[in-house]
């Protein structure tokens, strides 16, 4: 069964670092997404992706957040110079289709990428 | 903007029986949809079952099944013959244009 993939499954690293987070979406799938959980919290959407664009973002995606698409099979998030609470399970999702479109899949998740920040 | 509301923080089930989780929801559109997930201490998200607002029959998976009440906009998780495995939090999602907008969560702890 096809599965979203992302590297690393954790990372710790300084206040103030770069940090790339790798995600290989669904081969066939259009739609690329970043949620983030702060721990013992609910998922909060970041970014959507497609067509080699930002479709939409919230506001926690402010400044120190990117995202590319740089080979075509690869989508990673930046998180330019990082603090203490970014802290948090960084998840990709991919789906077929929009969300509000029929051929919207549930959006499937990686297992995620814990990220700590000292 | 979509709002999901789950207001159990947290429930004990025996092992065997059912149990409800409850998520309520507001919207202004007529076509949407909705989700649920698990989230084991591992941390993963695992998708369980979708409702779309046209679906004239609740949705069923295995074990899981889903009380859609249009009207009360309420998408109620169903859970029968809980295992020790189905500890886990859960949550209730809807679909809003490019993104799904979660509900808080509700961790279900299962007794033997």
């Amino acid at each position: 069964e096809p599965e979203v993939t992302q590297t690393p499954s954790h990372q710790v690293t300084q206040m103030g670092q770069e940090v790339i987070l790798r995600c290989v979406p669904i081969s066939n799938h259009l739609y690329f997404y970043w949620y983030r959980q702060i721990l013992g919290q609910k998922v909060e959407f970041l970014v959507s992706f497609y067509n080699n664009e930002i479709s939409e973002k919230s506001e926690i995606f402010d400044d120190q957040f990117s995202v590319e698409r740089p080979d075509g099979s690869n989508f990673t998030l930046k998180i330019r110079s990082t603090k203490l609470e970014d802290s948090a399970m960084y998840f990709c999702a991919s789906s077929e289709g929009r969300a509000k479109s029929i051929q919207f899949t549930p959006g499937l998740f990686g297992e995620g990428s814990r990220l700590t920040v000292l | 903007a979509q709002k999901i509301t789950q207001t159990q923080p947290g429930m004990f089930v025996q092992e065997k029986e059912a149990v409800t989780l409850d998520c309520t929801y507001d919207t202004s559109d007529q076509s949407y949809g909705l989700f649920w997930y698990k989230q084991p201490s591992s941390g993963e998200m695992i998708f369980l079952i979708y409702q779309g607002s046209y679906d004239e029959q609740n949705a069923t998976e295995g074990r899981y099944s889903l009380n859609f009440q249009k009207a009360r906009k309420s998408a109620n998780l169903v859970i029968s013959a809980s295992q020790l495995g189905d500890s886990a939090m859960y949550f209730c999602a809807m679909k809003d244009d490019y993104k799904l907008s979660f509900g808080a969560g509700t961790t279900v702890t299962v007794r033997a």
